[in-house]
């Protein structure tokens, strides 16, 4: 069963048009729920990091929450840039591994003008 | 600043060749990380370090071997390079802690025929 997993796996909004990403999990102790966003060709950037449930962070068109079991990644009036996929990860309390992240498999947004 | 540095961007291998992906980053991070990313699939920890001469396995770690001897560079190494390997490879750097996020590089896409 995936620890992670990420809602819808695709979404064509028209420019302008809002809408969220989901991101549920089901890790025993989260130390903390990451966003990144990828273009084509190139390595995730990273967006947000999100502690604990009720915590919500923005940055231009984006805004990401948390909740006990889920993270929304809420896209307000978006453009064409916006056009990425967009992966969720997670980090556990118990988790070795240096900070190691387990991620989603991503939902690839396209913005059309 | 550069960031993460990796090389090359693409390569083809023959079933059974070996060979080293090199990973460099500028930014004093004692972490880094390589994963490796398969269509359609999250990304999975191949293998990690969280300083200079100490690396652990990660989830994926079979046919690959890792080494660190400076806080800059963490080569990943195949061996007996097998279709299975076939894959976009990222290596990341960050920071200890829960605050922030990975910083990748760019990736390697490699062909194993």
């Amino acid at each position: 069963e995936d620890q992670v997993t990420q809602s819808p796996e695709a979404l064509r909004l028209q420019e302008g048009e809002s809408s969220s990403l989901n991101c549920s999990y089901t890790v025993s102790g989260l130390r903390g729920l990451f966003w990144y966003r990828q273009d084509p060709g190139k390595g995730p950037e990273f967006l947000f990091t999100l502690y604990s449930a009720g915590e919500e962070k923005e940055k231009e068109r984006l805004k990401a929450t948390l909740t006990k079991k889920e993270s929304f990644l809420h896209i307000t009036a978006p453009k064409p840039e916006d056009s990425a996929t967009y992966l969720c990860a997670v980090q556990e309390t118990k988790g070795g591994g240096a900070d190691g992240l387990t991620f989603g498999k991503g939902t690839h947004l396209i913005i059309q003008p | 600043n550069a960031g993460v540095t990796q090389t090359p961007k693409f390569r083809i291998l023959k079933i059974g060749q070996s060979m080293t992906l090199q990973c460099t980053q500028d930014m004093n991070h004692n972490y880094m990380y390589w994963y490796r990313q398969d269509p359609g699939m999250g990304l999975k920890l191949i293998y990690y370090s969280v300083g200079a001469g100490i690396t652990d396995k990660g989830e994926v770690p079979n046919g690959y071997n890792v080494s660190r001897s400076t806080t800059e560079d963490f080569p990943l190494r195949l061996e007996l390079a097998a279709p299975s390997q076939t894959s976009v490879y990222f290596c990341a750097s960050k920071s200890p802690g829960t605050g922030g996020g990975y910083t990748f590089g760019s990736g390697t896409r490699l062909t194993v025929v």
